[in-house]
């Protein structure tokens, strides 16, 4: 069974900087995608980026950019130039190609600092 | 507003009762899907439909949950003889899949507190 491991309960950044969010990942398929959600407090959670396995480039969101390992099975998330409204809980997420659920990690708390 | 609505937005109920939820998906979705997340985790998948058919479930939904899609529009998913166990946030989620390419919306949940 595929799992998602984000091993950074709680990230803290001080407004300008750059933070990275860990996800690692275990799967014994080639072809998935990877997608990392930010749901701030109370409020619907919403996709940051994605990326797809067969996909050699990291992908970039603005500010948003990852790092994308496949044979490590690491996938992190860069927030360059953090700002107040990045204050969230970010999910990383796996998807199998050939399957219809999304496994989550438990979520890296971040917090940004003024 | 054209994104996934969820409605109630918090229910409170005790414990033995049955209570049910609406999802209302992004209009052109084909897909939906429903999930729960309990506080400090991640989301956990529940089950999933394609149009009106519900094609996916997990072992997590026990007999006491049922979920329908009726035409393939909005959703509901009722949970009977609520148990505190099924306090959460339920999530719902719709997307259309092309080929691989796939990307879930998600809705502002339905908190549920069962006494």
């Amino acid at each position: 069974a595929q799992t998602v491991t984000q091993s950074q309960p709680e990230m803290s950044v001080q407004e300008a900087e750059t933070v990275t969010l860990s996800c690692t990942y275990d799967t014994s398929e080639s072809d998935y995608y990877l997608f990392w959600y930010k749901q701030p407090p109370s409020r619907q959670m919403i996709l940051v980026i994605r990326q797809e396995a067969y996909k050699q480039q990291n992908a970039t969101e603005n500010r948003f950019s990852v790092n994308f390992q496949k044979a490590a099975k690491s996938f992190s998330l860069k927030i360059s130039d953090s700002q107040l409204g990045d204050a969230a809980m970010y999910f990383c997420a796996y998807r199998s190609a050939r399957g219809n659920d999304m496994r989550f990690g438990a979520g890296t708390r971040l917090t940004v600092k003024p | 507003d054209t994104g996934v609505s969820q409605n109630p937005r918090h229910k409170i109920t005790k414990r033995g009762q049955n209570v049910t939820f609406r999802c209302d998906p992004i209009s052109e979705h084909n897909r939906l899907y429903w999930y729960r997340q309990t506080l400090g985790q991640g989301p956990e998948f529940l089950t999933y439909f394609q149009n009106e058919a519900q094609l996916e479930k997990s072992r997590l939904l026990s007999d006491r949950f049922s979920a329908e899609r009726p035409k393939g529009s909005f959703s509901t998913l009722e949970i009977q003889r609520t148990e505190q166990g099924d306090s959460a946030m339920y999530l719902c989620a719709s997307s259309y899949r092309d080929r691989d390419q796939e990307t879930q919306y998600f809705g502002p949940g339905t908190r549920l507190l069962v006494l």
